[in-house]
Order: structure tokens, then sequence, then C-alpha cells
């Protein structure tokens, strides 16, 4: 298997611009989670899904941020309108359902600037 | 609520010399407890985890941890340090679905 796999790597956008971060888990995982680290405060879960479901997705810093998952297979988080407190880097991980003794296995992350 | 704290932002030790990276956890539950390797521009390594079997727990690269509930610690070590786990370490507590992530540890390692 190839992993969690995240695109783009690194974005860099302008002040305002909307960003979407793509994210596809490992088969057969179907919780999948996004968080975001920085210098600050470290990594931050973002928002848990469960089967596409969001169920926990209290860390989301504010109305900008919003997360999709539409099938198993995919998730995008999207920031709009972006602003330079947004940069980041956000990465998404996923897991075997329903067990939670287990490893969240981690994608490459996306590295975002915001200018 | 559960916690995760660890101990010292930058470690640097010398090739060849023990490596001992602390952890401290606060669950009100039996906690699942983890330890991963991030190497720069890289995501996230599991190393090991302790899911209540042995509290001794093995790990790849040569690393292990030790599971103490009366001093509600998970430590990492390693016994001889080689330049290339010079990486940051974060420990991780998992209580239902969620991982509680610690602020990480910087290893340096001198040669």
């Amino acid at each position: 298997d190839a992993g969690v796999i995240q695109s783009p790597r690194h974005e860099v956008t302008e002040m305002g611009q909307e960003v979407t971060l793509r994210c596809k888990p490992i088969s057969g995982h179907n919780s999948l989670f996004w968080y975001r680290q920085t210098m600050m405060r470290g990594l931050e879960l973002l928002i848990y899904f469960n089967n596409n479901v969001p169920i926990d997705d209290s860390g989301m810093p504010e109305d900008r941020f919003s997360a999709k998952m539409p099938n198993a297979s995919f998730s995008t988080l999207k920031i709009q309108p972006s602003e330079p407190r947004d940069s980041a880097v956000y990465f998404c991980a996923s897991r075997d359902p329903g067990q939670r003794t287990l490893e969240a296995f981690f994608g490459q992350g996306t590295r975002l600037t915001v200018v | 609520a559960q916690s995760v704290t660890q101990l010292g932002s930058h470690v640097s030790v010398s090739e060849g010399a023990l490596v001992l990276l602390r952890c401290n956890y606060s669950s009100s539950v039996p906690p699942y407890l983890f330890w991963y390797v991030q190497y720069p521009n890289q995501g996230l390594q599991l190393l090991l985890k302790y899911t209540s079997a042995a509290t001794l727990v093995k790990g790849i690269n040569g690393f292990e941890a030790e599971f103490k509930k009366s001093e509600t610690s998970f430590h990492l070590t390693k016994p001889s340090a080689h330049m290339s786990d010079a990486a940051e370490y974060f420990c991780a507590v998992s209580v239902t679905y969620k991982y509680i992530f610690g602020t990480g540890t910087r290893l340096k390692v001198l040669a």
C-alpha cells in the first residue's frame, strides 16, 4: 500500500484566496483525522471522520475551515478565505475502523504558506 | 481528560550514548500509548505502542519504552544513539478515538 497520500506537498497562496488540501487514506481505513502542526501549538486535531461522517470537529478553528469526506477514499480540508495565521503543516492520518489500540498512519503533510 | 507531557523540548546526546526521552501521561482510564518519530519534512512514523500487554515495549530502530503505571510514565530509550536518530519525537495517548500528542522532543546527536 502506498500509505496515506496528501496533495499538494507545498502550497503558497495569497491572503484571501481559497485553499483546498486533499487526502487519500489507506484502503480499508475508515477513520480519518486532519491535524495541524505549528511551532507554537504543536499537533492539533482539527476534525475526525468515521465511516465518512464527521464525528468531532471541535478542533476546527473557525468557520473559514471546512472538511468533507465524500467517500471512503477521499477527504478535503478547505480554507476560505485564507489568512497568514493559517500557515502551518497540515497532516492527514487514517486508521483501521473501531480499533483504538492501533496506530494512526500519517501522510507526508501539506506545508501551507499564506502570504 | 487525557494529556501528555514531554519533559525537555530539546535533548542532545553524543553518538553511542544512551537516549532517554521522557513522557508522562494523564488518563482517567487505562491508556494506549504511542511514540512517533518525525524526520525533517516528513510525516509521523510509529516507533512503538503500548496496548496493555507487556509493559516493556520494543519498537523499530532499537528503541524501547516501559509503561510504569505508578509513575504515569512511558519513557523512550535507546542504548546507543546513532546519527540517524536525530529527529523529533512525539509521545501520544489514545482514549476512545482521539490521539493527544505531546509537544515533542527534538533529539540532536553529536558526533
